[in-house]
């Protein structure tokens, strides 16, 4: 059964920093795409990162670029969203998704407020 | 960026009758592999989404079959053929041709 369990979210004051981890099992991690996608409180859906299986392949929404870093390590079935400068705007449920949003973790909640 | 558009925003069902979304993207979702990467999720209640539909028309596994969906290019349609109360929750397309992925709005949908 696959499964995706994400940590990492909290409180955190404007301008700060947070890392988000998600523990993949289940399937075979190294060979899919993983994805990190939010949702605002009570908003829509959001894309945020993708990386390929490899690592060699990141892709960003233009309102994260330069702020936040999508990264994986296929020895530890893990997915990370290293976040920097954080904004109120970014306030959200962070899920990792495999692939094509075929599966999706639980979701962390960030909070971003002073 | 492409632009996801859904309607309704809102749809309030009949059990047992059927219901359907539309959606519309900015530019055609045909990618040069012949695929049409257009994805319908359901998001219940307090739940993360899940996957209904990929690539049009295709069920994800364990979808019920009163799940369908059709279309090309920029229009698309997902159709209950027959509304059941757990259908309750909003619903997203999204398209997966071109980062940064979009989504549409969300359609919500209750039972009458």
């Amino acid at each position: 059964e696959v499964q995706l369990v994400e940590s990492g979210g909290g409180l955190v004051q404007p301008g700060g920093s947070l890392r988000l981890s998600c523990a993949a099992s289940g399937f075979t991690f190294s060979s899919y795409w993983m994805t990190w996608v939010r949702q605002a409180p009570g908003e829509g859906l959001e894309w945020v990162a993708i990386i390929k299986p490899d690592g060699s392949e990141k892709y960003y929404v233009d309102s994260v670029k330069g702020r936040f870093t999508i990264s994986r390590d296929n020895a530890k079935n893990s997915l990370h969203l290293q976040m920097n400068s954080l904004r109120a705007e970014d306030t959200a449920v962070y899920y990792c998704a495999r692939d094509r949003l075929q599966h999706w973790g639980q979701g962390t909640l960030v909070t971003v407020s002073s | 960026d492409i632009v996801m558009t859904q309607t309704p925003l809102s749809l309030s069902a009949t059990p047992g009758q059927p219901a359907s979304i539309s959606c519309k993207s900015s530019q055609s979702l045909l990618y040069s592999d012949g695929k049409t990467y257009l994805y319908w999720y359901l998001q219940k209640p307090g739940q993360p989404p899940q996957l209904l539909i990929y690539e049009v028309s295709n069920r994800f596994s364990g979808v019920p079959d009163r799940f369908s969906g059709s279309g090309s290019g920029t229009d698309f349609t997902l159709k209950i053929s027959r509304v059941e109360a757990e259908d309750v929750g909003v619903y997203y397309c999204m398209q997966g041709r071109q980062v940064p992925w979009t989504f549409g709005q969300g359609t919500k949908v209750e039972i009458k």
